[in-house]
């Protein structure tokens, strides 16, 4: 079965620039995440989805970050304007959403912001 | 909340030395355990889960782990580590039902020398 994709792997760009990541999960899973990973920790949660609803944001910087996954498949999750402490990883996870899933992950994006 | 903490952030073993990567964490409800790895230059892997039964469980490779409930501990081990398991290996939780999303540990970078 083909993995979780993201794009694109390697992001650079300038603070207060605007950024979007794509992300499309396993075919069949209702549950998509998005993690964000600083160097040196493990990965921290932004937000959860169930099919195209939210779960869980109450981690994600409202005032910069979006996300949205309109016909509960692929996902994009923006972040305007960028600030230096959002340089990270930025993994997209899903899972079916049924008792006993585990997650599965993609490939993440590195963002440097300078 | 939940809180996952990883006392080894970095270890050093040489070829067919036995491993122990210690993991505590805090959460007043039942959860499920998990250990992911991430090998040089690839994604996070799933290593073993435990969700309930038998508190010792196998995983890929030859890993191990042990839930220990009364000590709120789920220490990965091996007994003998190839050069191969080089690698980051990240302890996570989530809560047994409901929200699904991990809580991380901040990860233990294990590098074993030939």
């Amino acid at each position: 079965e083909a993995g979780v994709a993201q794009s694109p792997r390697y992001k650079i760009i300038e603070k207060r620039q605007s950024v979007a990541f794509w992300c499309n999960p396993i075919s069949g899973h209702a549950t998509l995440y998005w993690y964000q990973q600083i160097l040196g920790q493990g990965p921290k949660l932004l937000i959860q989805f169930q099919n195209n609803g939210v779960v869980d944001d109450s981690q994600l910087p409202k005032d910069r970050f979006s996300a949205e996954r309109l016909k509960g498949v692929d996902s994009t999750l923006k972040i305007q304007p960028a600030k230096l402490e959002d340089s990270a990883v930025y993994l997209c996870a899903s899972d079916s959403g049924t008792g006993g899933a585990w997650q599965y992950f993609g490939p993440g994006t590195r963002l440097t912001v300078t | 909340a939940q809180s996952v903490s990883q006392h080894n952030h970095h270890v050093i073993l040489s070829e067919a030395a036995s491993l122990e990567l210690g993991c505590n964490y805090s959460y007043g409800g039942t959860v499920n355990l998990f250990w992911y790895v991430q090998y040089p230059g690839q994604h996070l892997q799933l290593l073993l889960k435990y969700f309930s039964g038998d508190p010792l469980v196998k995983g890929i490779k030859g890993f191990e782990a042990e839930f220990i409930k009364s000590k709120f501990s789920f220490n990965l081990r091996k007994p003998s580590v190839q050069w191969s398991d080089t690698a980051e290996y990240f302890c996570a939780v989530n809560a047994y039902t409901g929200r699904r999303a991990l809580t991380f540990g901040s990860g233990t970078r294990l590098q074993v020398q030939p």
